[in-house]
């Protein structure tokens, strides 16, 4: 079965440094999103992108935040300067876009700041 | 605004029924979705729910509510494996993003 997959699995930055997290979604699918869980908390919405382009976004996906699809097959999501409180767990999904179809999530990117 | 309620822990013994309730109130409703997350691991699919009744699928069953605002998660013959997270996910109307609940932490004891 096709899978998104995501690198690297755990990253430790030091405070206002840059971090780009990588995703791969699968290969038919349209619409790709990013989600993020601090440690004991839930899944938070931060990202979609469509054709190429954001199409929603949360509050949470502040400036500092960006994303891109650099050629057909990646993904990336890029944290300009990170901060102590960006510290989570960053999950890439992916969707066809039909309206019963479920998020499949990549194993996901620990991202440690200190 | 959206809000979406569920337990935070439940433990059932293995082999047996348990049921994990889930209330949303969202402005308008475009489907829910259950999924189970293992700890330190990503959210898996397990059931989608977008008009009122029960869906079936194996040991799984959810329900849903419109009405009410309501879905509950059925576990049957509860395996010890199951003891995971579940969360229940909204996407409201006029949106195609899912916004996830605080997830119920499920023990299952020998």
């Amino acid at each position: 079965e096709p899978e998104v997959t995501q690198t690297p699995s755990h990253q430790v930055t030091q405070m206002g440094q840059e971090v780009i997290l990588r995703c791969v979604p699968i290969s038919n699918h349209l619409y790709f999103y990013w989600y993020r869980q601090i440690l004991g908390q839930k899944v938070e919405f931060l990202v979609s992108f469509y054709n190429n382009e954001i199409s929603e976004k949360s509050e949470i996906f502040d400036d500092q935040f960006s994303v891109e699809r650099p050629d057909g097959s990646n993904f990336t999501l890029k944290i300009r300067s990170t901060k102590l409180e960006d510290s989570a767990m960053y999950f890439c999904a992916s969707t066809t876009g039909a309206n019963n179809s479920p998020l499949h999530f990549g194993n996901g990117t620990r991202l440690t700041v200190t | 605004g959206q809000n979406i309620d569920q337990p935070t822990e439940m433990t059932a013994t293995e082999g047996a029924i348990v049921q994990i309730n889930c209330t949303y109130q969202t402005s308008g409703f475009n489907g829910l979705f259950w999924y189970q997350q293992h700890a330190g691991e990503a959210p898996t699919f397990l059931s989608y729910n977008v008009l009122d009744g029960l869906e079936e699928k194996g040991r799984f069953s959810s329900f849903l509510s419109r009405s009410k605002g309501y879905s509950y998660l059925l576990l049957k013959e509860l395996q010890m494996k199951d003891s995971a997270s579940y969360l229940c996910a909204v996407k409201t109307g006029g949106s195609y993003i899912p916004t996830f609940g605080r997830g119920t932490s499920l023990i299952v004891h020998p």
